[in-house]
């Protein structure tokens, strides 16, 4: 079974660059099977996807967030990466990562809240 | 893009009772829609894709159905580890995932 779970850091401020890394155990993040993915989370509201990459790095990403987001994927490591710049207090959210089988999302991380302050 | 409603937003119901919530596509999706169940504190969990297949493990209480735009949920006998909130997700195309606004369930 697929574990999942997310690292970073949990205080960003405004205008920096949030940066968080989802290590996947149980299974290979090189499986052909599986796209991987982040979704986010603000405080008492409701889910986003921030967008998705396969082992092959091939991304897609949300419109609203793509000219801001980048995902990454380093199979040596079996992790994949998010990097959203220019965060301002609208980006404090709970950031999961997900695995994603055929665009739903069947195994998540614990969650990190990340908190945009100064 | 294609938006996602359902409804209601809240409903209060009692341990025993049949649970139907409805979620709304702006356009077409054929069957291309989950649903997740989320708890306080927890990370979302599958319950249902491609519209009525049930994920592995979950309780055959669970159901979905639907296709196009009007897809519901069923919880066929409401039980005490099912409060919580319900979000449906639409997955038309790659560049383009979208989840509903969710529907909380609480005891009544």
């Amino acid at each position: 079974q697929l574990q999942l779970q997310e690292s970073g850091p949990g205080l960003v401020k405004p205008s920096e660059t949030l940066s968080l890394t989802c290590t996947v155990s149980g299974g290979s993040i090189s499986s052909s099977s599986y796209y991987w993915g982040w979704i986010r989370q603000p405080p008492g509201k409701g889910l986003e996807w921030i967008g998705s990459i396969y082992y092959s790095g091939s991304t897609y990403y949300n419109p609203s967030l793509k000219s801001r987001v980048t995902i990454s994927v380093d199979t040596s490591k079996n992790q994949f990466s998010l990097k959203l710049s220019s965060v301002t207090a609208a980006d404090t959210a709970v950031y999961y990562c997900a695995s994603q089988w055929e665009l739903t999302f069947d195994y998540w991380g614990q969650g990190t809240l990340v908190t945009v302050s100064s | 893009d294609i938006q996602m409603t359902q409804s209601p937003s809240t409903l209060s119901a009692s341990v025993g009772d049949r649970v139907t919530i409805t979620c709304r596509a702006s356009q077409s999706i054929s069957s291309w829609l989950a649903w997740y169940q989320q708890k306080p504190g927890k990370a979302p969990k599958l319950l249902i894709y491609k519209a009525s297949s049930l994920e592995s493990g979950v309780p055959s209480r669970f159901s979905g159905s639907g296709s196009g735009t009007e897809f519901t949920l069923t919880i066929s006998s409401l039980q005490p580890d099912d409060f919580a909130t319900y979000y449906c997700q639409q997955y038309n195309s790659y560049s383009r995932i979208t989840f509903g606004p969710g529907t909380k369930v609480d005891i009544k």
